[in-house]
This record gives structure tokens, C-alpha cells and sequence, in this order.
């Protein structure tokens, strides 16, 4: 079936530091969204990616689609402590999506 | 402007019974898309619905039902509830280029 992998499962960086993580399918996606999830909260929408090799960028957040439409990155420059949470990419295949396994990013202040 | 409104909140229920979960969407959003989250999972998509049509339908068996109303709220219903029903159930509202998610309902079966 349809799969979306995320890599790293889980990140701890040092407040400051820079910040990534992957999400790949073994599919071609209509589009790819992100997401962040607090511990006990609901995911919050960040983006949504359309187009290949399509970059996004949010104050020190920047989204990234392949030029296969098959993978994705999220990157945060200069970490801090709210960035704390669970990240998530979620793919689309026709009128399925698929959320990715998460990264779960810890900062150390 | 209210969010995505999801009830009830919290629920308790026995294996083998059922369950109706509510979701009412942010106004003027004509899509609703139902989740399932296991602890320390990522969401599972169960249902699409646009424009009270069934649009999309995820790996879930035919125990999970759901429908939108002419308003667009929707009901997500399970039927003879299995422990691993356990989860978090997600709602999300979406017009098209974002999608926002209610708080969820959290299922426990005992």
C-alpha cells in the first residue's frame, strides 16, 4: 500500500541550532502539506505544496517538494524552544492522504 | 470565528457497542476529512466528504460510517467497538490550499 516515511523519528538540537526533517513516498503526490502536533494538542496546518520542486518559506521555517513529487523537507534555521513538537508531512494520492510517521523535534535551551 | 468543533470531547465505551462522533466544520468550508491517531502515530485518513458526498475512504473496515448534513457538519459512527478502536478521532476542515483539525474526541474502549 501507500507509504510515507518520515526520517528522524525523533531530533533533539540545542536551541539555535538548525533543524530538518525528510518525508519520502514511494508514490508520485498530487501535493504534500505540514504539519505540527504539541503533545496533547491536534496537528496545526503549516503548508501545502503543490508544484514540483516547488520552495516555501515561513520566517525561519522553509518547505521544500522534489522534482518527483515523491519527497519532502521541512528545515528550521535557529531553533527555539516553541519550535518544540511533533512534525508531520501528509501526502495526497488521488482522494487519500497519508500522513507521514512524524519527527519529533526536542530543543534544549 | 469558531474553529473546527468536534464533540464530545472524551468518551467511554464498552467492546461491541457503537459510537457517534460530531464534527462541525469552520463556516463556509465544504469539506470534512475524518482521522484516526494512535498514540505516538501519525493520523490514519478514514473518510473525505465534499459537499456531503463521500469523496475519499481510507483502510478502515465497514465497521466506520460516516455522512455530512446539507450544513456540512458530519458524524463519524463505529460500529461494534473493538479495544483498538482506542484513539484519538480527528476531524478536519478544509477549503482548498489548508486544512484545519479540531481538538479531537478521544475514544477509549474498555
Amino acid at each position: 500500500g501507500q507509504q510515507v516515511m518520515q526520517i528522524p523519528q525523533y531530533q533533539h538540537v540545542q536551541e539555535g541550532e538548525d533543524f530538518t526533517t525528510y518525508c519520502n513516498s514511494s508514490t508520485t503526490l498530487s501535493n504534500i502539506q505540514w504539519y505540527k502536533q504539541r503533545p496533547g494538542g491536534h496537528p496545526v496546518f503549516l503548508i501545502q505544496l503543490v508544484k514540483s520542486g516547488e520552495v516555501k518559506k515561513q520566517k525561519r521555517l522553509t518547505f521544500q517538494f522534489g522534482e518527483a513529487k515523491k519527497n519532502s523537507s521541512l528545515h528550521i534555521t535557529a531553533t527555539q524552544t516553541t519550535d518544540v513538537g511533533t512534525y508531520f508531512c501528509a501526502g495526497r494520492y488521488g482522494n487519500q492522504f497519508y500522513f507521514g510517521t512524524g519527527t519529533s523535534l526536542t530543543v534544549i535551551p | 470565528d469558531a474553529g473546527v468543533t468536534q464533540s464530545p470531547t472524551h468518551l467511554i465505551k464498552t467492546r461491541g457497542q457503537h459510537v457517534t462522533l460530531r464534527c462541525s466544520p469552520i463556516s463556509g468550508h465544504k469539506s470534512v476529512s475524518w482521522y484516526q491517531q494512535v498514540l505516538g502515530q501519525g493520523p490514519q485518513f478514514i473518510f473525505q466528504y465534499y459537499e456531503k458526498e463521500e469523496r475519499g475512504r481510507g483502510n478502515f473496515p465497514d465497521r466506520f460510517s460516516a455522512r455530512q448534513f446539507p450544513n456540512y457538519s458530519s458524524e463519524l459512527n463505529v460500529n461494534a467497538l473493538l479495544l483498538g478502536d482506542s484513539a484519538l478521532y480527528l476531524c478536519a476542515s478544509s477549503r482548498p490550499g489548508e486544512a484545519f483539525f479540531g481538538q479531537g474526541t478521544r475514544l477509549t474502549v474498555v
